[in-house]
């Protein structure tokens, strides 16, 4: 099965800054990447699929790039609600697989 | 407007059998390429995919999983239900049922259902 790496598994930003998460699969899943949002306590949200196109209603600050086996899910400035966990899954074999997720904390 | 609610005890002695249900609306399982798919969070850990069933009755299961793990729809009733034998303490955890399009990337998601296993 395809193993889903994220890093950093932490990463601290200040309001207003970027924030660049990455995802890397252990072999090429084209570009069938999605990448979801989860607040404590919540379901994940889905914010990226095709590894770039936004799901209805994700603000443009997010976006998705990447094909193969490395993504990157960038937050161009960031505001308070952002802080979350981010978590990329391939959708490109069986079974699905997540990655283990970015936590981004306020800096 | 598309919603999943799950539902099944909230606690499950080892080696129980435990079921899940998944009750939806706002979609069919019956539209070509719609499916339902089963995805659980221990706590404080990551994701992980468990199983989908799509409108054809085709379905795929984790690989680690799959010798316990049964999925299968009522579609009549909007319904899909998971059910995993043995259960063991390391089964703890949010389960989520989410609408998932071509078996693709997971479209909407249920509020989840904590399933503790203890004895």
């Amino acid at each position: 099965e395809i193993v889903m790496t994220q890093s950093p598994a932490t990463l601290s930003v200040s309001p207003g800054e970027r924030a660049t998460l990455s995802c890397r699969a252990s072999q090429s899943v084209s570009s069938n990447l999605a990448w979801y949002q989860q607040k404590p306590g919540q379901a994940p949200r889905l914010l990226i699929y095709g590894a770039s196109t936004r799901a209805t209603g994700i603000p443009a600050r997010f976006s998705g790039s990447g094909s193969g086996t490395e993504f990157t899910l960038s937050i161009s400035s960031l505001q308070s609600e952002d802080f979350a966990v981010y978590c990329c899954q391939q959708y490109n074999n069986w079974p699905r697989t997540f990655g283990q997720g970015t936590k981004v904390e306020i800096k | 407007q598309v919603t999943l609610r799950e539902s099944g005890p909230a606690l499950v002695k080892p080696t129980q059998t435990l079921t899940l249900t998944c009750n939806f609306s706002g979609f069919s399982l019956s539209t070509s390429g719609m499916c339902v798919s089963w995805i659980r969070q221990p706590p404080g850990k990551a994701l992980e995919w468990l199983a989908r069933i799509d409108w054809d009755d085709d379905k795929n299961y984790s690989t680690s999983l799959k010798t316990r793990l049964t999925i299968s729809k009522d579609t009549s009733k909007n319904q899909v239900v998971l059910t995993m034998t043995n259960m063991d303490p390391v089964d703890t955890a949010t389960y989520y049922c989410a609408r998932t399009t071509l078996g693709s990337y997971l479209d909407d998601w249920g509020q989840g259902t904590l399933v503790t296993v203890s004895s």
